[in-house]
């Protein structure tokens, strides 16, 4: 079954405690984006990566990092988090001639205390 | 002025009504454009693309003016199943970046 899994679902910290929360797809896709959803903004998008060792900032890349060292995973790494980065994360995957579909991973509930 | 702006909402209308969003965009280079929707605390899920010529599939109907730069999507003969939030996405850069909008939020009551 195509998949893009993220972990963990929910996750409760504190102020300046790094965290990772993994990405990974089952799809062989290109490209992998992360995305944080707040109440009145929408979806904006983090991080994205073309490909292995290629990524890019997106719109509100500010107080985090990722990488690509393999393609099928795509961990979105918080150094040292903050309140402001209490959200809703999603993971999505598309392949280079998957006609602009993207596949969302299930979100991860970060509070951030 | 966002990117990509939608009416939030919420619409509350009744089953078997149509429906209709607007979605308008102010990047003039949008090259293409989606309708996602998402249900209550889960991933967005493609709904249809939307091109210039106007498309349908079943009950949805989507289409896109360039000129006016926006996008509009048509929930005929809606269903209590039809409640969600709608997205409208445009991406430009060859598809490299996607700007969401906010949402509308829509709930079918029976």
């Amino acid at each position: 079954e195509a998949q893009v899994t993220q972990n963990p679902r929910y996750l409760i910290t504190v102020t300046g405690k790094k965290l990772t929360v993994t990405c990974s797809q089952n799809m062989n896709h290109e490209y992998m984006s992360w995305y944080r959803q707040d109440p009145g903004l929408g979806l904006r998008q983090i991080y994205y990566s073309m490909n292995v060792e290629v990524t890019d900032k997106g719109d509100v890349p500010e107080g985090y990092k990722v990488s690509r060292k393999e393609k099928r995973n795509f961990p979105l790494i918080l150094e040292s988090p903050s309140p402001n980065q209490t959200s809703l994360y999603f993971c999505a995957s598309r392949g280079r001639l998957g006609k602009n579909i993207q596949y969302f991973g299930a979100g991860t509930r970060l509070s951030v205390l | 002025r966002k990117e990509v702006e939608q009416d939030p909402g919420p619409f509350n209308v009744p089953e078997g009504a149509t429906v209709a969003f607007n979605c308008t965009y102010s990047n003039s280079a949008s090259q293409s454009f989606f309708w996602y929707r998402q249900d209550c605390r889960k991933e967005p899920k493609l709904l249809m693309s939307v091109y210039s010529s106007g498309n349908e599939d079943g009950r949805f109907t989507a289409q896109l003016n360039r000129a006016s730069q926006y996008i509009s999507l048509l929930i005929r003969d809606s269903k209590l199943s039809d409640s969600a939030t709608y997205l409208c996405v445009s991406t430009f850069q060859g598809a490299q970046k996607l700007v969401f909008g906010q949402g509308t939020r829509l709930t079918i009551n029976p």
